[in-house]
């Protein structure tokens, strides 16, 4: 297999619920990053992971927790969300992170019921 | 702070009708500008790097330009099937991508 893999492919959830977004990603590269896509705004950072370690937090909501056990993979746990949190949640590899181009997976299309 | 403007919003084009996407930025110390396709359901595609201006990239009926505060995606003789939204994104420093809202762009037979 090929590419950025992730799943769920979709999710609804409670607010009370506790779940997990996995990635995987077979491109040997050495970052990896969490997105969200929500409609009419353009993709937003989460988190950046180099060499499994954390390098850029953007201000993203304690109820989102990144964990980044090698460089292959890639989770976003999640609990207590809230409805506006509902979106398509993108990871992405690349090379490095100084710069490389992204490569996608499709996405989890997260919503909070 | 980095920013990123896509024009137009949406774009309607007949098949084999020509025209141009357009990116303007504003970005510190840029590292290279992206271009990706996004089709419905999936995520962005990679289609371009451009790292200085006055370099240009071909893809099929893609053509990417850049100058020093924009970059255009030409689309020749567009088909049905280049319907997709297009995304451009600036990397500045530390090597963080600044994303754009996009543009969807339709192509009908």
């Amino acid at each position: 297999e090929t590419g950025v893999t992730q799943t769920p492919r979709h999710l609804v959830m409670g607010m009370t619920n506790k779940k997990s977004l996995k990635c995987e990603q077979h491109l040997g590269h050495n970052a990896m990053y969490w997105y969200k896509q929500s409609a009419k705004k353009p993709l937003e950072l989460m988190f950046v992971y180099s060499l499994e370690e954390r390098v850029e937090n953007n201000s993203v909501p304690s109820r989102f927790s990144p964990e980044c056990p090698n460089s292959s993979h890639l989770f976003l746990h999640l609990h207590t969300l809230q409805p506006e949190d509902s979106a398509l949640y993108l990871c992405a590899s690349s090379q490095d992170s100084t710069g490389s181009p992204l490569h996608f997976g499709n996405g989890t299309r997260l919503t909070v019921t | 702070e980095d920013q990123v403007t896509q024009s137009p919003e949406a774009l309607r084009l007949q098949e084999g009708e020509s025209s141009s996407l357009n990116c303007s930025y504003t970005v510190s110390g840029l590292r290279g500008l992206f271009w990706y396709r996004q089709d419905p359901g999936k995520g962005p595609e990679f289609l371009f790097t451009l790292y200085s201006a006055g370099e240009e990239k071909e893809k099929e009926r893609l053509k990417a330009t850049l100058t020093k505060k924009e970059s255009f995606l030409h689309i020749t003789a567009p088909k049905p099937e280049d319907s997709a939204t297009y995304l451009c994104a600036a990397g500045g420093n530390a090597g963080k991508s600044t994303f754009g809202d996009g543009t969807t762009l339709t192509v009908k037979p």
